[in-house]
């Protein structure tokens, strides 16, 4: 069974950075793109990151891009997100997802909340 | 950016009913749009990708039809545990952009 488990969102200042994990366990990590997609509250979903299977290639919307950086430990299974210059409108719930063979979001995380507020 | 605009924002229908949502895009994107669904306390859910291929293990209830700007999301029977929100996605191209939703309520 597919397991994605996200972790280390919290509350942080305006300005300060925060790095989210991810999990995984159930499929062969090394050999899926992985993705970060986000909600604001009571907002819909927005991608924000992507890597490819060996972490060579990274994507970003303009939104994040220059703050976050998306990266990946094959050998731990695990994805990150390392957040920069974290504003107020980055408060969203993070989920970490597996990408499919045609770019959808195939399996998803629980998520993680990342507060962003003085 | 492609917009991606869903209808309606809100649905309410009763068990065993028929419903459709839509989905249009500001420029084709060929057959690549995904429908998922979110619910409280579970994980988001695949439902459907490329416009029609449903994911493994999405009953036979779901359907997805369109190509180019405009898709619909079908759901016949409604099932009590189909009732939640559905957003749209194109996976066509960079930056992959989603619908802002459709709740489908309890009638």
């Amino acid at each position: 069974e597919v397991q994605l488990v996200e972790s280390g969102g919290g509350l942080v200042q305006p300005g300060r950075s925060l790095k989210l994990s991810c999990a995984a366990s159930g499929f062969t990590f090394s050999n899926y793109y992985m993705a970060w997609v986000r909600q604001a509250p009571k907002k819909g979903l927005e991608w924000v990151a992507t890597i490819s299977t060996s972490g060579s290639r990274t994507y970003y919307p303009d939104s994040v891009k220059g703050r976050f950086t998306i990266s990946r430990d094959n050998a731990k299974s695990s994805l990150y997100l390392q957040m920069n210059s974290l504003k107020s409108e980055d408060t969203a719930t993070y989920y970490c997802a597996s990408v499919g063979v045609l770019w959808y979001f195939d399996f998803w995380g629980p998520g993680t909340m990342v507060t962003v507020s003085s | 950016d492609v917009q991606m605009t869903q209808s309606p924002s809100n649905l309410a229908a009763s068990p065993g009913e028929s419903v459709s949502i839509n989905c249009k895009a500001s420029k084709s994107i060929s057959k690549y749009l995904a429908w998922y669904q979110q619910k409280p306390g579970k994980a988001n859910k695949l439902l459907i990708y490329s416009g029609s291929t449903l994911q493994s293990g999405t009953p036979s209830r779901f359907s997805g039809s369109g190509s180019g700007t405009d898709f619909t999301l079908t759901i016949r029977n409604l099932e009590p545990e189909d009732f939640g929100l559905y957003y749209c996605q194109q996976h066509n191209e960079y930056p992959y952009t989603f619908g802002a939703g459709t709740k489908l309520e309890l009638k």
